[in-house]
């Protein structure tokens, strides 16, 4: 089976920098997923890394390294609109998307 | 319509009776998922389409079945509700299987 870990809470202050690592081991990988859900609401497309290395999008950025099986997202200068959960999901072989359990970031004041 | 939309948005169901989950997408999108979230588990692939005519098992589909009769839609049916099918479900879609997905705003069933 799947194998995709991630914390399951993080608090940081508004304007702050907070990481959130992602583990996983999976049958085969075709790339790997960072999803937005805001309470109550659809996920929502961050990022996708297939080849090691960081993709940076505006505040947001993703680290890939398929050697260590691990991930991170970087959020920068956070908002207070950043509070949600963020979800790390794996492709794997069969090109089906595997999902972590989210990691619940609150953004304080 | 734009984008996926989902119907209803919640229903509450007595257990045994049966409860079809609509899915429609605009995009043309040729694949097609429904997953289940449930606190502490993450999203769950239950049944999914690479293109209309054909669909095909995920992690968890007992219970379940999905047909998909042309591009736009992807209902998902639960022949007779269980207290264990209580979850928000999501359709997503994707232009193809190596695409990105992007999901409707989900289905919160509760069965009774």
């Amino acid at each position: 089976g799947q194998n995709i870990d991630q914390p399951t809470e993080m608090t940081a202050t508004e304007g702050a920098i907070v990481q959130i690592n992602c583990t996983y081991q999976t049958s085969g990988f075709n790339g790997l997923f960072w999803y937005q859900q805001h309470a109550g609401e659809a996920p929502t497309f961050l990022s996708y890394n297939v080849l090691d290395g960081l993709e940076e999008k505006g505040r947001f950025s993703s680290f890939l390294s398929r050697s260590k099986g691990y991930s991170y997202l970087l959020l920068k200068e956070l908002q207070m609109k950043d509070s949600a959960s963020y979800l790390c999901a794996v492709r794997d072989q069969d090109y089906k998307l595997s999902f972590g359990a989210g990691t619940t970031v609150t953004v304080r004041a | 319509i734009a984008g996926i939309t989902q119907a209803p948005t919640s229903q509450i169901l007595a257990a045994g009776r049966r409860m079809t989950l609509r899915c429609t997408q605009d995009m043309r999108h040729n694949a097609m998922y429904w997953y289940r979230q449930d606190l502490g588990l993450g999203l769950r692939l239950i049944h999914y389409s690479n293109t209309a005519g054909t669909t095909g098992k995920g992690e968890v589909p007992d219970g379940y079945s999905v047909s998909r009769a042309n591009t736009d839609d992807f209902p998902l049916t639960l022949a007779s509700a269980v207290p264990s099918q209580t979850s928000v479900y999501f359709c997503a879609s994707s232009e193809g299987e190596l695409d990105t997905q992007y999901f409707g705003p989900g289905t919160r069933l509760t069965v009774l």
